[in-house]
Parts: structure tokens; C-alpha cells; sequence
């Protein structure tokens, strides 16, 4: 079955710290994409960043990382030297061939809240 | 800015009514879905649309339905609303291959009271 896991339910940082947030998920198809996005307080759903089930190659994209190892089907992100405006909902996403390619199937998130 | 808009941002519904719920996807994404997000949690497939054919569904009831125009524009109708409906309705447009992403409008949220 799909399944997105995000454990962290809320995770409060002092600005300039790194946080790390969890996403284990589940998927009987060899091919899937897993998504990040982020929703602050105005409700939008922003992307962040999006791996295909064939690419394990970790990445640094300015202050945002990820780690993505199928070996465990975790899809972790880390914000480093967090800054207020990273409060916000994060969702970690996943679309496989279940039901129909297209078809997000989210976690329930994890709040961030970064004080200063 | 995704290029993506919805309207209404509030709606406010009473038990029983019809709702219209209406997105403009970005040009040239052929792919329109939507989603329903209630209060703290993750959001929740109802479903997509490819140039103009419903092209996969959620668990969600018949008195969810959508329409998709040529021009880039969609609607998601709900009938005989109840009160398990408030939620914000959100709407997501992709080029339309599986690897694409799925760029979200700002949400309707809907009130049932």
C-alpha cells in the first residue's frame, strides 16, 4: 500500500539552527517520485524539491539538503541555519503508479517553528 | 508565484447546499488535480483531470465532480454538502507525465455550517 510516514509532529528551533525532518514511505512499485513542500501560515503549497526512485544521489540546494535512501524508504530534508520565515507546515509526498501516476499521496506534516 | 489561481478564497455553505470551487492552471499545463486538506492534516487526492477526461480518482463520493476547460480552467463541484466538507480545496497543475511536479493555487477554503 502507499504510505507517508512524517513522525515529527512539530519541531521548534532558535533561528540559526539546523533542522532535520523525517519522511519514511511505502510503495510497492520500483519506480516513484518523492516530493517536499512547504505550506507557511497563507496556506500555498510550495514545492521544494522532487527524486525520482533511481537517482540516490544526495543533494545541497542553498540552505536546503536531502537525504534519500531507499535501503531504509526514508526521504529526510534538513534546513540549515534555520531562519524565521522556515516556519511553516512541511509535507513530504510521494506519486507511484498506485491508482494513477499525478496522484500525491501526502504524510500529515510536521510544523516548524523557528524563533528568533 | 506558481501561476496557478483559485476562487473564491472563502466560501461560507450551509448543509445540504451545492458549491462551485474554480482554479486557472498554469498555461500549458494540461493537468489539473485537486485536493482537500481539513484542519491539520495532509491533504487528500480527489481527483485529476487530463485534457479534459478524469484521469484517477480518490476515495472521495460521486457528489465530488470536476470539470476541465481548454483553457487551462477547471472546476470542482460538490453537492449536497455536509459538514465533514470544511476543508481548504486545493488545486495543483503539471505538464502531465508521471514525474512531473504538481505546482498548487492558494486554496478555497470552504466553511459548512
Amino acid at each position: 500500500a502507499q504510505k507517508v510516514t512524517q513522525a515529527q509532529t512539530e519541531i521548534s528551533v532558535v533561528e540559526k539552527e539546523d533542522v532535520t525532518l523525517d519522511c519514511v514511505y511505502e510503495t510497492r512499485d520500483t519506480t516513484y517520485y518523492l516530493f517536499w513542500y512547504k505550506q507557511p501560515p497563507s496556506g500555498e503549497l510550495v514545492f521544494l524539491i522532487r527524486r525520482n526512485s533511481f537517482d540516490e544521489q544526495n543533494e545541497i540546494s542553498g540552505r536546503y539538503s536531502w537525504n534519500f535512501q531507499k535501503s531504509t524508504s526514508s526521504f529526510n530534508f534538513t534546513i540549515t541555519a534555520s531562519q524565521v520565515v522556515d516556519s511553516a507546515v512541511y509535507f513530504c509526498a510521494l506519486s507511484d503508479a498506485t491508482d494513477s501516476w499525478g496522484k500525491l499521496q501526502f504524510g500529515a506534516g510536521t510544523q516548524v517553528v523557528v524563533t528568533p | 508565484e506558481t501561476g496557478v489561481t483559485q476562487s473564491p478564497t472563502h466560501l461560507i455553505k450551509t448543509r445540504g447546499q451545492q458549491v462551485t470551487l474554480r482554479c486557472s492552471s498554469q498555461s500549458g499545463h494540461n493537468t489539473v488535480s485537486w485536493y482537500q486538506q481539513a484542519l491539520g492534516q495532509g491533504p487528500q487526492f480527489i481527483f485529476q483531470y487530463y485534457r479534459e477526461e478524469e484521469n484517477g480518482r480518490g476515495n472521495f463520493p460521486p457528489r465530488f465532480s470536476g470539470l476541465q476547460f481548454p483553457n487551462y480552467s477547471s472546476e470542482l463541484n460538490v453537492n449536497a454538502l455536509e459538514l465533514d466538507d470544511s476543508a481548504l480545496y486545493l488545486c495543483a497543475s503539471s505538464l502531465g507525465d508521471a514525474e512531473d511536479t504538481q505546482y498548487f493555487g492558494p486554496g478555497t477554503r470552504l466553511t459548512v455550517l
